[in-house]
């Protein structure tokens, strides 16, 4: 089983839509847990952590759930610049200190 | 806003050669890491390292590879004799503290092209 699993997509949505991805990480002893963002061919960059409570920031809101080990990604009013593939990232915090990946979900938003 | 750096941007290689990527880090930060994204691919930790020596490392950081910070600011990845599966983008991330909600900021990556 992947460590963190995603489905690929791509989504294609129009402007102002409303689009959500989901993932699943097999660790149940994973600490903490991030969306990125990554445009083609560039580094991946934070878009927000996740927090047990979930939290919003914005158009974008982040759900976790650690007794399924799911993590959910809310996008809100979509815009064409919101176009990127999205990685789900855990942390296990068992003092490697280093980021996993999902493969990550692709977004292309459509005028 | 301060940033990661990383030269050289693309880097073409013979297999058989050796190649050193480098990073300057963000200049408070203490940790440091290596990941790589083979096209198409997810992104794969390579290596972690603090406090001048490797804190972690995966199963594809074998001999072949290697870290250090020579000078105190430059954070190098060495390849010893690259091979066609090399080929990939390298990105150097770091970060400020041990905390695990403390954002890892990446640098904008090395893309090795081993022919």
């Amino acid at each position: 089983r992947k460590e963190v699993e995603q489905d690929p997509g791509p989504f294609n949505v129009p402007e102002g839509a409303t689009v959500a991805f989901n993932c699943t990480y097999s660790n149940s002893a994973s600490q903490s847990f991030f969306w990125y963002r990554q445009d083609c061919r560039k580094e991946p960059k934070l878009l927000m952590s996740v927090y047990s409570s979930g939290n919003e920031d914005g158009r974008f809101t982040a759900q976790l759930n650690r007794a399924s080990q799911y993590i959910s990604l809310l996008i809100r009013d979509s815009k064409l610049s919101d176009s990127a593939t999205y990685l789900c990232v855990v942390n296990t915090d068992t003092g490697r200190r280093a980021l996993t990946f999902g493969s990550g979900t692709r977004l292309q938003v459509q005028p | 806003e301060p940033e990661v750096t990383q030269t050289p941007s693309h880097q073409v290689t013979q297999m058989g050669q050796e190649v050193i990527l480098r990073c300057v880090p963000i200049s408070n930060h203490l940790y440091f890491y290596w990941y790589r994204q083979i096209l198409g691919q997810k992104v794969e930790f390579l290596v972690s390292f603090y406090n001048n020596e490797i804190s972690e490392k995966s199963e594809i950081f074998d001999d072949q590879f290697s870290v250090e910070r020579p000078d105190g600011s430059n954070f190098t990845l060495k390849i010893r004799s690259t091979k066609l599966e090399d080929s990939a983008m390298y990105f150097c991330a770091t970060k400020t503290t041990v905390v695990s909600y403390n954002e890892q900021f990446f640098g904008p990556g090395t893309r090795l092209t081993v022919l």
